[in-house]
């Protein structure tokens, strides 16, 4: 069974600009989380998903948004880009977003902000 | 709010010695819990999860983990460590009650494998 995919694996982009982030799920999972990890700042959630809709967000800035495609795959959009945006972003899915949902993570995708 | 503490931020053990790391969380009820395992430059990987039942949890790689209610924590352990084992660990939680879903995790434990 293929695990989570993400894409791409690096990206470097700078101050102002505008990012994609791009994960697939496991086959037959429904939910799809994001989460940022920053040097120093640890492993932080930033948005749920699942069947489509946002269920649940962190404490981040409108700037970071996302959607959840009709195959649960999910995009995650950071606009107007800060250096303190570069972090490793790690995308999970589940099962079904409801309780004891186990969450298993993708490789993530490395973000450079000059 | 909710809060896991990890107190130990690296540890160094030889290979095929003992490991264990240490997790305490703060939280109004019991919540599931978790442990994962990141390598360099890798994604998380499960490694076990406690929702109910025996608070003694059996994982992947011959890890293994404790829940004690009485103490808020959950500790992992290994009985002999290999050099594989070099990584990352981070303890996580999650409301039982799916307010929102989304982890909490520790700060994470760095471990070191002499060899």
């Amino acid at each position: 069974e293929a695990g989570v995919t993400q894409s791409p694996t690096h990206l470097i982009k700078t101050r102002g600009q505008q990012v994609t982030l791009r994960c697939s799920p496991i086959s037959g999972h429904t939910s799809v989380y994001w989460y940022q990890q920053a040097l120093g700042l640890g492993l932080q959630f930033l948005l749920w998903y699942d069947e489509g809709e946002e269920r649940n967000r962190g404490n981040f800035p409108p700037r970071f948004s996302g959607r959840q495609f009709p195959n649960y795959s999910s995009e995650l959009n950071v606009n107007a880009l800060e250096l303190e945006d570069s972090a490793l972003y790690l995308c999970a899915s589940g099962h079904s977003g409801g309780v004891a949902d186990t969450q298993y993570f993708g490789p993530g995708t490395r973000l450079t902000v000059l | 709010a909710q809060s896991v503490t990890q107190p130990d931020i690296h540890i160094t053990v030889s290979e095929g010695a003992s490991l264990e790391l240490r997790c305490n969380y703060s939280y109004g009820a019991t919540p599931y819990l978790f442990w994962y395992v990141q390598s360099p430059g890798q994604g998380l990987q499960l490694l076990l999860k406690y929702f109910s039942g025996d608070t003694l949890v059996q994982g992947i790689k011959g890890f293994e983990a404790e829940f004690k209610r009485s103490q808020s924590s959950f500790n992992l352990r290994k009985p002999s460590v290999h050099w594989s084992d070099a990584a990352e660990y981070f303890c996580a939680v999650a409301p039982v009650k799916a307010a929102g879903n989304k982890l909490t995790f520790g700060g994470g434990t760095r471990v070191l494998v002499k060899p």
